[in-house]
């Protein structure tokens, strides 16, 4: 199993300027989570999707963010416009939602960087 | 308000030295609790999921326990290849259920 995939690993970008980060979650997986990770904030669930719906969004900071599921192999997370505060490290999750079981599972994160 | 609080922010150990990590927490109804590693420059990595109080759980050095208001980390003989950061969560039955709770971590390096 490849496991979760993020793209890309880093970014680095201008303030005011538009980012797209990218994530596949585990082939059958119905539930993907977007995390983002500071030193002084630690890891903070953004929003989270279940079969490809929005469930809590309470996490994203402002308007500026935004995230979407088109389908079950695919997410966006988008900043616009980005600004320095956003420099951090965003982890995709994903899980697979059961009674039994909902461990989440993480992909290797992308280091944003906003100057 | 769901809360999850871990102690020491940082441990230094020698190798074969063991010790326990802490995850104190309050939450409206414990669904799950959480541990995973994390190590530099990558995601986190699940260890393992306790439901109950009184559960155990354990994989080669690492032994996990719960209580009704912590778990302990306890790691026996460990190893440089231990050292990592160690995450603790919860998850409530309160509001999105598969909502993780994050603490802040320890720090663990084991010195050779």
């Amino acid at each position: 199993d490849a496991g979760v995939i993020q793209s890309p690993r880093h970014e680095v970008t201008e303030m005011g300027q538009e980012v797209t980060l990218r994530c596949k979650p585990i082939s059958g997986h119905n539930s993907l989570f977007w995390y983002r990770q500071t030193m002084m904030r630690g890891l903070e669930l953004l929003i989270y999707f279940n079969n490809n719906v929005p469930i809590d969004d309470s996490g994203m900071p402002e308007d500026r963010f935004s995230a979407k599921m088109p389908n079950a192999s695919f997410s966006t997370l988008k900043i616009q416009p980005s600004e320095p505060r956003d420099s951090a490290v965003y982890f995709c999750a994903s899980s697979l939602d059961r009674v039994d079981t909902d461990t989440q599972y993480f992909g290797p994160g992308t280091r944003l960087t906003v100057l | 308000e769901d809360q999850v609080t871990q102690s020491p922010e940082a441990l230094r150990l020698q190798e074969g030295e063991s010790s326990s990590l802490n995850c104190s927490y309050t939450v409206s109804g414990l669904r799950g609790l959480f541990w995973y590693r994390q190590d530099p420059g990558k995601g986190p990595e699940f260890l393992f999921t306790l439901y109950s109080a009184g559960e155990e759980k354990e994989k080669e050095r690492l032994k996990a326990t719960l209580t009704k208001k912590e778990s302990f980390l306890h790691i026996t003989a460990p190893k440089p290849e231990d050292s990592a950061t160690y995450l603790c969560a919860v998850q409530g039955h309160g509001g999105a259920t598969n909502k993780l709770i994050f603490g802040t971590g320890t720090l663990l390096a084991v010195q050779p």
